[in-house]
Order: structure tokens, then sequence, then C-alpha cells
């Protein structure tokens, strides 16, 4: 079992640019997050998914959205990449009512 | 509004001694507290867990207290080694109300000096 992938683990971007992050999980977990990591402010959670074809919003989802077409799958997008977003995103995913998060290795992500 | 604060952002122990990091809460619906740990360029791992109807667990070394009158946790570690040198977060739940999301806090630098 790989646990939870991420790709890609590192990116550079321009202002503006838009680009898409994709996370992976092999353990059948139906809930899945992503969260960014930013000095002196933990993790936030940006967006989630309790299902297939589900999403919904976390604490800072402004400037990204999210897709949950498969089960295995979440992919979180920057429409237009902006310097704020700056971060190490990471992504997790738990089985349902379990509350233990796995997560991934992380992306750190750089806007220009 | 923090709902879930570490108000150390550091602290240096010495190898073999205890390391006692805290954690603070405000929202009396969190029924549930997970510490996890983080190496630098990896993603957090789970350490250890309590559920409100506790007020210890523990599990070799690591020992979490909860005081649900003071809303506080404790993560104790004993005897500390160079290993557990990383950033240590503190996460709250409100499993028992159907909530799925883990609310984080800052995070505690936790550096073991041997």
């Amino acid at each position: 079992n790989a646990g939870v992938t991420q790709t890609p683990k590192f990116r550079v971007l321009k202002t503006g640019q838009s680009m898409t992050l994709l996370c992976a999980q092999d353990m059948n977990h139906e809930y899945m997050y992503w969260y960014r990591q930013d000095p002196g402010m933990g993790l936030r959670l940006i967006h989630y998914s309790v299902g297939e074809g589900t999403t919904a919003k976390g604490e800072v989802p402004d400037g990204y959205n999210v897709s949950r077409l498969k089960k295995q799958n979440f992919l979180l997008g920057l429409e237009s990449a902006a310097p704020s977003q700056t971060s190490v995103y990471f992504c997790a995913s738990t089985k349902q009512g379990l509350n233990e998060q796995f997560f991934g290795p992380g992306t750190r992500l750089t806007v220009l | 509004d923090q709902q879930v604060k570490q108000n150390s952002p550091s602290l240096s122990v010495q190898e073999g001694r205890i390391s006692i990091l805290n954690c603070d809460y405000t929202n009396s619906m969190f029924d549930y507290f997970l510490w996890y740990k983080k190496y630098p360029a990896e993603g957090p791992t789970f350490l250890i867990s309590i559920s409100s109807i506790k007020d210890k667990n523990e599990d070799g070394r690591f020992t979490v207290f909860l005081n649900k009158s003071a809303k506080h946790l404790s993560l104790h570690i004993v005897p500390s080694q160079p290993g557990d040198s990383a950033v240590y977060f503190c996460a709250a739940s409100a499993r028992g109300f159907g909530n799925e999301k883990l609310t984080f806090g800052t995070g505690t630098r936790l550096t073991i000096i041997p």
C-alpha cells in the first residue's frame, strides 16, 4: 500500500497561472481533505470531501476549487495563483467513523 | 478565532528528561483529541489520541492527559529521545456531533538536546 500520495512534490508558478494538485489514496477511504500549512498558522482546512462526487468548504476555501470524481482521487485546483497561496499543501484521508487522518508527504508551492 | 491553541511555539528538552507539550481549546463540543508529529519535508503522522470520556491515555513513552474542566490537554514524552525532535500538532474534533473535520493547533517545535 502506498497510502496517500501527492503530485507534484514541488512547483513554482507565476501570478495568474493555474495548476492542479493531485491526491491519491489506496486505502478505500471515504473522506479526503486538503490543508495548507503556513508558518505560525498550523494546518488549515481548505476543502474536504465525504464521498465520491461530494465536496465541502473548509476554513480557507477562497481561491481554490476541488473535485472528487473518483473515490481514490481528490484534486485541488488554483485557477489564478496569487503570492498569498505560497504554502505547503497536504492531502489527508480517513475512513468513515475513524478520527485519525492519514497524510500525504505534501506539495511545496511557490507563487512568484 | 483559534479554537485550538498551542501557546509554546518551541520547546527544548535534555535527552532522557520529560517533554511536556500543552494544548488548550475553546470549543466545548470537541470530544476527541489527537496529537500528530511532523518531521521536516514529511506529512504529519498520528501519534496518540484521547476521547473526552477519558482523562488519560498511554502508549509506550507517550501519555496524553485531558482536563475537560480546564479545556486543556498535554502530551508527555518520557524519556525524551533525539528522534522525538519534530513539530507536534494538537488536533480536536466534534465527532459525536457528526463532524468529520479536525481543527489543528499551530504546533510546537520540540528539540531534544543530546
